[in-house]
């Protein structure tokens, strides 16, 4: 069974500082995806970032970044420049060949000025 | 469309009467997933549809629980004899036929159960 575990229930950055959300996995499947979606008040889910495990390249989008270490089973998602549109939760998430996606139990994060 | 739509937004239903929440993929997306979210936790995985064919139920909490998809578009949950348990958030998401693509999420009907 895959589990998805997110240590840090909230963290807090000041606007244009960088911050990072952990995340660790545990999956018996040798091919499979990795996500971050963020979770505004409006409840939906909205894709940040996602890393294909056989790729060794950590993936980026705009300020978004992961870090992304496979024999440790981390997934790691560093946010740059931070604004304070990102305040939110955000979900680590796990998908195998079944595509279904097991998730953690989420980082709130919180932007202050 | 241009998102996946999910109807009703709220819904709230007393103890033991059936629910029904519809869900409209993004058109074209063969895979729709329905999840559970409860209140302060990550969504959990129910049911997935490829096209009309339903492939895995293995999330549904009960056997009062009931999906369908009948002609591989429109996706309807339905939820017998409610229980106060019951009360969550049901997210939506569809994705393309390729294994991997990103899930793309609705706006989520938030039951309550009285």
């Amino acid at each position: 069974a895959q589990t998805v575990t997110q240590s840090q229930p909230e963290m807090s950055v000041q606007e244009a500082e960088t911050v990072t959300l952990s995340c660790t996995y545990d999956t018996s499947e040798s091919d499979y995806y990795l996500f971050w979606y963020k979770q505004p008040p409006s409840r939906q889910m909205i894709l940040v970032i996602r890393q294909e495990a056989y790729k060794q390249q950590n993936a980026t989008e705009n300020r978004f970044s992961v870090n992304f270490q496979k024999a440790a089973k981390s997934f790691s998602l560093k946010i740059s420049d931070s604004q304070l549109g990102d305040a939110a939760m955000y979900f680590c998430a796990e998908a195998g060949t079944a595509s279904k996606l097991t998730f953690g139990t989420g980082t709130r994060l919180q932007v202050t000025l | 469309g241009a998102g996946v739509s999910q109807s009703p937004r709220y819904k709230v239903a007393k103890r033991g009467q059936d629910v029904a929440l519809r869900c409209d993929p993004i058109s074209g997306h063969v895979s729709l997933f329905w999840y559970q979210q409860a209140l302060g936790q990550g969504p959990e995985f129910l049911t997935y549809f490829q096209n009309e064919a339903q492939l895995d139920k293995s999330g549904l909490p009960s056997d009062r629980f009931f999906a369908e998809r009948p002609e591989g578009s429109v996706s309807t949950l339905k939820i017998q004899r409610t229980q106060q348990e019951d009360s969550a958030v049901y997210l939506c998401a569809s994705s393309s036929d390729r294994v991997g693509q990103p899930q793309h999420f609705g706006d989520g009907t938030r039951l309550s159960i009285l």
